[in-house]
């Protein structure tokens, strides 16, 4: 099975930008989704089709795509904002597969 | 569209866990239904899904212990875990997947697993 790898930690100030990626084989064949996990309380989804917002997110959330690599872009951190996130994708057998995890921290 | 779990919270030893997600809102019949769950202080794992359609895949390192299935007449889908061991204590959570973009976006409030004797 394919994996997805991410950082185990990011750390911004408030209004600062975060990076959080994700690479993996199977991000070259098929498409990413996000997910911000807050302590106590179930996954949300943020991202679909590596680079679309859901409906309801805040704009500061977006997505962007290249090869293998995939990445979770936060504009204008806000201290709600910390949490861990996730990736999400599918491998060849159309098996799911999630990133190990990020914790997101605002200083 | 929300999502009821249901189960016990604790399983002994080589028994078999079984979970229930009662969708409510919509039909069950149109959308695609996933197990997820995250071992404590640990990242989530897919467990695996059934299909709108009924087909169902699974994640392979647990495949041989996995079922999933849906009834649309309860308006349920359900998980059946075989041969626990204390590796399989986690939260469970169930979640909708939306057919055609992708993504889970409706998830149930997840269930705590223990197992022990």
């Amino acid at each position: 099975s394919s994996e997805l790898t991410q950082p185990p930690s990011v750390s911004v100030s408030p209004g600062q930008t975060a990076r959080i990626t994700c690479s993996g084989d199977a991000l070259s064949k098929s498409y990413a989704y996000w997910y911000q996990q807050k302590p106590g309380q179930a996954p949300l989804l943020l991202i679909y089709k590596d680079i679309e917002r859901l409906s309801g997110i805040p704009e500061r959330f977006s997505g962007s795509s290249s090869g293998t690599i995939v990445t979770l872009i936060i504009s204008g951190v806000q201290a709600e904002d910390e949490a861990d996130y996730y990736c999400q994708s599918a491998d060849s057998s159309d098996a799911w597969v999630f990133g190990g995890g990020t914790k997101l921290t605002v200083l | 569209v929300q999502l009821q779990q249901s189960g016990p919270g604790l399983v002994k030893p080589s028994e078999t866990l079984s979970l229930i997600c009662t969708v409510s809102g919509d039909s069950i019949s149109g959308y695609s239904w996933s197990w997820i769950r995250q071992p404590p202080g640990k990242g989530l794992e897919w467990i695996g899904y059934i299909y709108y359609s009924g087909s169902t895949n699974y994640n392979p390192s647990l495949k041989s212990r996995v079922t999933i299935s849906k009834d649309t007449s309860k308006n349920l889908f359900s998980l059946e875990l075989s041969s626990v061991t204390a590796a399989d204590a986690a939260v469970y959570y169930c979640a909708k997947a939306r057919v055609t973009t992708g993504g889970m976006d409706v998830w149930g409030q997840g269930t705590t697993v223990t197992v022990s004797s």
